[in-house]
């Protein structure tokens, strides 16, 4: 079945570094790829999402591009802030289910940036 | 909008205990769905419905645990009898039914059942 892959955490930077955490995904047909961020106490907001291959989603000053090629999806962010300091999960909604929402997410990644 | 709420925000309970959480999705929403976190296992789909109906509960663990979705308001996930190994945080969420309409989630009931 489908499957996300996230690189493993935790990633901790310093205020103003750049980021980038790793996300592969397997799946049939065409799926729409999305990044989550989790806050601490919180539930899951969507953060970005692209619906195709070459499609960029941004949002926040965050980026991630669709490359079918790679079966990647990288979030990417040149500057990060403390307040970025969550848990951000890669998902994928499945092809050809009928059902646009239903969606397989990877294991999170938790970011920490420290002054 | 006052987004997807989960009650109660926290749950303990002793083993053995039936234990009950609800979930309001936001309105005119008519996929819902339920989700378990815990750190071994991550984030896991427990159940989803549309339109009130169930649709695929192969996430449920076993047998104590049900859900129901009475209306189009209110959904219930129910554990008889709880244990130990059920405690983590539960989420339900809910999303509309054009394309690729994203997922809201609600901010999760905490269960610890000792």
């Amino acid at each position: 079945g489908d499957s996300v892959t996230q690189m493993e955490g935790p990633v901790t930077l310093s205020e103003e570094a750049c980021l980038t955490i790793n996300c592969t995904y397997t799946a049939t047909g065409y799926p729409s790829l999305f990044w989550y961020v989790q806050y601490p106490g919180e539930g899951l907001q969507l953060l970005l999402k692209a619906t195709k291959a070459d499609d960029k989603g941004s949002n926040k000053g965050f980026e991630a591009t669709y490359r079918k090629e790679t079966t990647s999806f990288h979030l990417e962010k040149g500057s990060v802030q403390v307040s970025d300091s969550a848990v951000y999960f890669c998902a994928l909604s499945e092809a050809n289910t009928g059902t646009a929402s239903k969606l397989t997410f990877g294991t999170g990644t938790r970011l920490q940036v420290t002054l | 909008d006052a987004g997807v709420i989960q009650s109660p925000r926290h749950e303990v309970t002793e083993m053995g205990q039936e234990v009950t959480l609800r979930c309001k999705p936001i309105s005119g929403h008519d996929y819902l769905f339920w989700y378990r976190q815990t750190m071994m296992r991550g984030l896991e789909l427990l159940i989803y419905f549309n339109n009130n109906v169930p649709i695929d509960d192969s996430g449920m663990p076993e047998d104590r645990f049900s859900a129901k979705m009475p209306n189009a308001s209110f959904s219930t996930l129910k554990i008889q009898p709880s244990e130990p190994r059920d405690s983590a945080v539960y989420f339900c969420a809910s999303s509309a039914s054009y394309g690729n309409s994203p997922l809201h989630f609600g901010n999760g009931t905490r269960l610890t059942v000792t």
